[in-house]
């Protein structure tokens, strides 16, 4: 089926621990994007990228590291979780081809950080 | 920048009882778009409405609809004869012309009440 998958929904790993996220999408969308959901903060985008080796970072990228070698693929990587990175993590999509296009989101990967 | 607030953390409403949710937001740009997303408990982003500040005439979809007022930045969703199925969080966003990222207001929580 065509649309943005994360993987997992749901992980729980400790303080200090590299953590990858997954997101994949089928639209073969240039621009692609990760937020991070908190209570009282709305969405905050973390990094976006805007085709295949190019990435730049959002509002609050620190902790945070993610590479696109593919199209279809945009990972994002904890190096060394902390607390404070306990969230719902967002992936999404464009179509940079239509102007005014809404982002197309994938259901959220909770992390809980312990 | 691009700045959106959503004033109201909670909002009620009875069921089939009209509804307005407010939004306002700050841009530079020209030329932009503006969303509403809807998050029910299952925490998928489903896009509600779309606006494109070229456009004078409000945007509708079925009970939901909007008034766009340019002048006073100002973006407020309706919605009307509420369901129990709109009960969600809500959140208000914006996209310059030019910018490919999407700001988020930290969203308004919809209670429908029986």
């Amino acid at each position: 089926d065509a649309g943005i998958t994360q993987s997992p929904r749901y992980k729980i790993t400790e303080t200090g621990r590299q953590v990858t996220l997954m997101c994949h999408q089928t639209w073969s969308h240039s621009y692609m994007f990760w937020y991070r959901q908190d209570l009282g903060h709305g969405l905050r985008l973390i990094y976006y990228s805007a085709a295949a080796d190019i990435t730049d970072k959002g509002e609050v990228p620190d902790g945070y590291v993610v590479s696109r070698s593919k199209t279809e693929n945009f990972p994002l990587t904890l190096e060394s979780a902390t607390r404070s990175q306990t969230s719902v993590y967002f992936c999404a999509s464009y179509d940079a081809q239509l102007l005014g296009s809404p982002l197309h989101f994938g259901n959220g990967t909770r992390l809980t950080v312990t | 920048a691009q700045t959106v607030t959503q004033s109201q953390p909670e909002m009620s409403v009875q069921e089939a009882e009209t509804v307005t949710l407010s939004c306002t937001y700050d841009t530079s740009e020209s030329d932009y778009y503006l969303f509403w997303y809807k998050q029910p408990p299952s925490r998928q982003m489903i896009l509600v409405i779309r606006q494109e500040a070229y456009k004078q005439q409000n945007a509708t979809e079925n009970r939901f609809s909007v008034n766009f007022q340019k002048a006073a930045k100002s973006f407020s969703l309706k919605i009307s004869d509420s369901q129990l199925g709109d009960a969600a969080m809500y959140f208000c966003s914006n996209k310059g012309g030019s910018n490919y990222k999407l700001t988020f207001g930290k969203g308004t929580l919809l209670t429908v009440n029986p």
